[in-house]
């Protein structure tokens, strides 16, 4: 069975910090991974990664993948209040189908 | 542009009664996915089509519940009878085609007494 572990569960920062999420996978004909942020709402999408070593970049946010050591990390840099919010790492198979991670809760303070 | 669109938004029943959800993906989205999310279970995958065919709902918790995809633009969820043990926020969710980013609508949250 696929398995995505995110870790930490949950943070709290201040605003103006750097903050480093973590995501490890265990998955059969591994095809992607994605990465989506869910506020009190629908999950929006990040990022996508197929290829280890390069970086997704999206203003203060930015992913990497390393498919030897099956994790992924997200980083969000100069954190604003608006980046409080649920993130969610998924892995996609060569079927298509997403498993995703429980999240991490990310409380950014003012 | 108009993202995933589902109806109702909430939906309130009691329990034996059936629910039916709605779905209209993003337009020229060839894929569509069906998910439901809890606080034990967290996001999970209960069917997915592809140019409107069925290709897996091994993630269908059981018989009460039915998916169909009549056209392009629509898709439909049931739970026929439904149970309290089904409350949870049910998503839709489209990607242009098997492999791309899939778009998330902004979901059905289903209370069921």
């Amino acid at each position: 069975e696929d398995k995505v572990v995110q870790s930490p569960l949950s943070l709290v920062v201040h605003e103006g910090d750097t903050v480093t999420l973590n995501c490890s996978y265990e998955v059969t004909n591994f095809r992607s991974l994605l990465w989506y942020k869910q506020e009190k709402k629908a999950p929006t999408f990040l990022f996508m990664l197929t290829s280890s070593g390069i970086e997704k970049k999206s203003g203060r946010l930015s992913s990497i993948l390393d498919k030897k050591e099956l994790f992924s990390i997200l980083n969000i840099t100069a954190t604003q209040t608006g980046d409080s919010a649920v993130y969610l790492c998924a892995v996609e198979a060569n079927d298509y189908k997403l498993s995703f991670g429980a999240g991490t809760t990310v409380t950014v303070r003012a | 542009d108009a993202g995933v669109i589902q109806s109702p938004r909430h939906e309130v029943t009691e329990m034996g009664q059936e629910v039916t959800l709605r779905c209209k993906p993003i337009s020229g989205h060839n894929s569509l996915f069906w998910y439901r999310q809890t606080m034990m279970r967290g996001l999970e995958l209960l069917i997915y089509f592809n140019n409107n065919v069925p290709i897996d709902d091994s993630g269908m918790p059981e018989d009460r519940f039915s998916a169909k995809m009549p056209n392009a633009s629509f898709s439909t969820l049931k739970i026929q009878p439904s149970e309290p043990r089904d409350s949870a926020v049910y998503f839709c969710a489209s990607s242009l085609r098997e492999g791309y980013e899939q778009y998330f609508g902004p979901g059905t949250r289903l209370t069921v007494t």
